[in-house]
């Protein structure tokens, strides 16, 4: 499975654009970037994800590089409620549906 | 739908006693995972079904646990003995496994306390 790497926590104040970067040079072709988020004490929620093609949504914007090795989801006017745990997962080969959480990044919106 | 729904809530037992945790998947669904999560690990895949058919349980700590879906709608998540390090929030979710991106549906989790 190719792993993810994502900073442990980041900062953003409120209203403004929360980048959140993701690492997974080692993605297979095949391989899809799943977004979740985990807002204390609930189960994840799925955001977005994506292939190869930048994919937006009501909920955010995801930026893939041209190479795959590197994604970036886009919160575009963060909000308190925003402040959760970031997962950036890559999914395994096709025909398999598990999803692995590595640590992800703690975002914290501040006011 | 009212989601992924898991039961009970919260759980506080004695070591030594069995647990069981429940989960009913959303309605059309045909995947199931169960997840365990503590500070120290993190989120952790501890068995996965799909059609009522265990796939991997390779995230199955020990013998002491055990998983079964009897049917489509219905799951356990059973420990016996329970111990202290079993502590922890599991998590049931749920997802239509027809192609490889679909998103899984996460319930609102047990929280297992042993004493």
């Amino acid at each position: 499975d190719a792993k993810t790497t994502q900073p442990p926590s980041m900062d953003c104040a409120e209203g403004r654009a929360a980048n959140l970067p993701c690492n997974h040079s080692t993605i297979s072709g095949n391989e899809y970037v799943y977004w979740y988020r985990q807002i204390h004490s609930q189960g994840p929620q799925y955001i977005i994800h994506g292939l190869k093609n930048n994919e937006t949504n009501e909920m955010a914007s995801l930026i893939i590089t041209e190479d795959r090795k590197s994604s970036t989801l886009i919160l575009p006017h963060a909000t308190l409620r925003d402040t959760a745990v970031y997962y950036c997962i890559v999914r395994v080969s096709r025909g398999a549906q598990k999803l692995v959480f590595g640590q992800g990044t703690r975002l914290t919106i501040n006011p | 739908d009212a989601g992924v729904i898991q039961s009970p809530r919260h759980e506080v037992t004695e070591m030594g006693q069995e647990v069981t945790l429940r989960c009913k998947p959303i309605s059309g669904h045909n995947s199931l995972f169960w997840y365990r999560q503590t500070m120290m690990r993190g989120l952790e895949l501890l068995i996965y079904f799909n059609n009522n058919v265990p796939i991997d349980d390779s995230g199955m700590p020990e013998d002491r646990f055990s998983a079964k879906m009897p049917n489509a709608s219905f799951s356990t998540l059973k420990i016996q003995p329970s111990e202290p390090r079993d502590s922890a929030v599991y998590f049931c979710a749920s997802s239509l496994a027809e192609t490889e991106n679909t998103e899984a549906f996460f319930g609102q989790g047990t929280r297992l306390t042993v004493v």
